[in-house]
């Protein structure tokens, strides 16, 4: 079975522009995660999306936002790119919540020049 | 505010020594879980503990979450060079509905 699939694996940007980042996730999974990974914060959890709803979200800005299609694929957009954006973004699929694991793909290393 | 603090933060050993890595917080978790994390790849379970007291062995690693769910301990015995990575433990609210929490991380490296 394929894991969780995140495109690009790098970009780089610059301040003030928008970033959309992709999430595959594995089949059969109806939930999907995003989170912030930096060296100062560590992980930061960002949304939840199931079954196209946004079920959580955590403290971050409102130009961090994102969707979830019918076929539980996942984008998450970034509005008005700051520095303090760069940041490793961590998709994670499971089958549907509570403590079921978490399957993280390898991320999507974002760059804010 | 880091509602999950881990210790160490950076940890290097030779290879064959015992270490414990711990993760404690002021919070109540209805359940927490232990992921490794290598260079360029994304975060790996390697365990969910549940009950207060319930130790989990995995090989060499054995997992312990305290009494009260608010603590958890990592120790690994005979370190080897390929234990090397990031150990982050994560934690659970409301059986998980508000999303992980999760600790910084500690920095594991087994020198040959």
């Amino acid at each position: 079975k394929a894991g969780v699939t995140q495109t690009p694996r790098y970009l780089i940007k610059t301040r003030g522009q928008q970033v959309t980042l992709s999430c595959s996730p594995i089949s059969g999974h109806r939930s999907v995660s995003w989170y912030q990974q930096t060296p100062g914060q560590g992980l930061q959890f960002l949304f939840e999306y199931f079954s196209e709803t946004q079920r959580n979200k955590g403290n971050f800005p409102g130009r961090f936002s994102g969707r979830q299609f019918s076929n539980s694929r996942s984008e998450m957009n970034v509005s008005t790119l700051e520095l303090g954006d760069s940041a490793l973004y961590l998709c994670a699929s499971r089958t549907t919540g509570g403590n079921s694991p978490l399957h993280f793909g390898n991320g999507t290393r974002l760059t804010v020049t | 505010t880091q509602l999950l603090e881990q210790s160490p933060q950076f940890l290097s050993i030779q290879e064959g020594e015992n270490l414990t890595v711990y993760c404690n917080s002021s919070s109540v978790f209805s359940s927490l879980q232990w992921y490794r994390q290598e260079p360029g790849e994304g975060p790996v379970l390697l365990v969910t503990v549940v009950t207060g007291g319930e130790v989990k062995k995995l090989k060499r690693l054995t997992f312990q979450f305290g009494d009260a769910r608010k603590d958890s301990s990592l120790h690994i015995t005979a370190a080897q060079p390929g234990d090397t990575g990031l150990y982050l433990c994560a934690g659970a609210r409301r059986g998980g509905a508000d999303g992980l929490t999760f600790g910084k991380g500690t920095h594991l490296i087994i020198q040959p």
